[in-house]
């Protein structure tokens, strides 16, 4: 599964749009991109994922560049409850299914 | 049931004892898996459950662990003679068949364990 690059930690004001970054420039044609996020003492929670289209659900929108190497979380007006981290996974739905959590974004989300 | 349950949620223990957590996934979910979270860390996998298909084990750091699924339903994760180095949070999840396009993970509370 391709490995993912993300920022360490980001801040947002609150009410305003978080766009959290992931780069996954050796990503292949069949590989998912899936975005998780760990509020503290949780276990992660599942947000989105795409392929190669935009995605949209009611948590967040998920942006991924026409070539693929990279997308964007957008949380469109974050509130104190989003401060999490943040985790950008590829994986390919008919490969290992072990997901490959990496160290994620840090997100605080500030008053 | 409505989410992952796992118990106990805390557990402290003593250095070379044993312990078992337990992880009841989603009703229907075939596949359950096993994490560990070191503080500060990322996610690290422990071990997989897909229907009667023989668990992969390959993330299990030592002998000492090890976990069955009974039913295909609940599962135990077992430390044997625990050591420090072993206190983290241990995460269960569950999902539909893998393969399934779109069925992201639905993760437990998690268990905490001390080692002392």
């Amino acid at each position: 599964d391709a490995k993912t690059t993300q920022p360490t930690s980001m801040d947002c004001a609150e009410g305003r749009a978080a766009n959290l970054p992931c780069n996954h420039s050796t990503i292949s044609g069949n590989e998912y991109v899936y975005w998780y996020r760990q509020i503290h003492s949780q276990g992660p929670q599942y947000i989105i994922h795409g392929l190669k289209n935009n995605e949209t659900n009611e948590m967040a929108s998920l942006i991924i560049t026409e070539d693929r190497k990279s997308s964007t979380l957008i949380l469109p007006h974050a509130t104190l409850r989003d401060t999490a981290v943040y985790y950008c996974i590829v994986k390919d739905v008919s490969g290992t299914y072990k997901y490959i959590f990496g160290t994620g974004t840090r997100l605080k989300v500030l008053a | 049931g409505a989410g992952v349950s796992q118990s106990p949620s805390n557990k402290v223990t003593e250095k070379g004892k044993d312990v078992e957590l337990r992880c009841d996934p989603i009703s229907g979910h075939t596949a359950l898996y096993w994490y560990r979270q070191s503080l500060g860390q990322g996610l690290e996998f422990l071990i997989y459950f897909q229907g009667n298909s023989a668990p992969d084990k390959s993330g299990l750091p030592s002998d000492r662990f090890s976990a069955e699924r009974t039913g295909g339903s609940v599962s135990t994760l077992t430390i044997q003679r625990t050591q420090q180095e072993d206190s983290a949070v241990y995460l269960c999840a569950s999902s539909l068949a893998y393969g399934i396009i779109g069925h992201g993970y639905t993760f437990g509370s998690g268990t905490r364990l001390t080692v002392v």
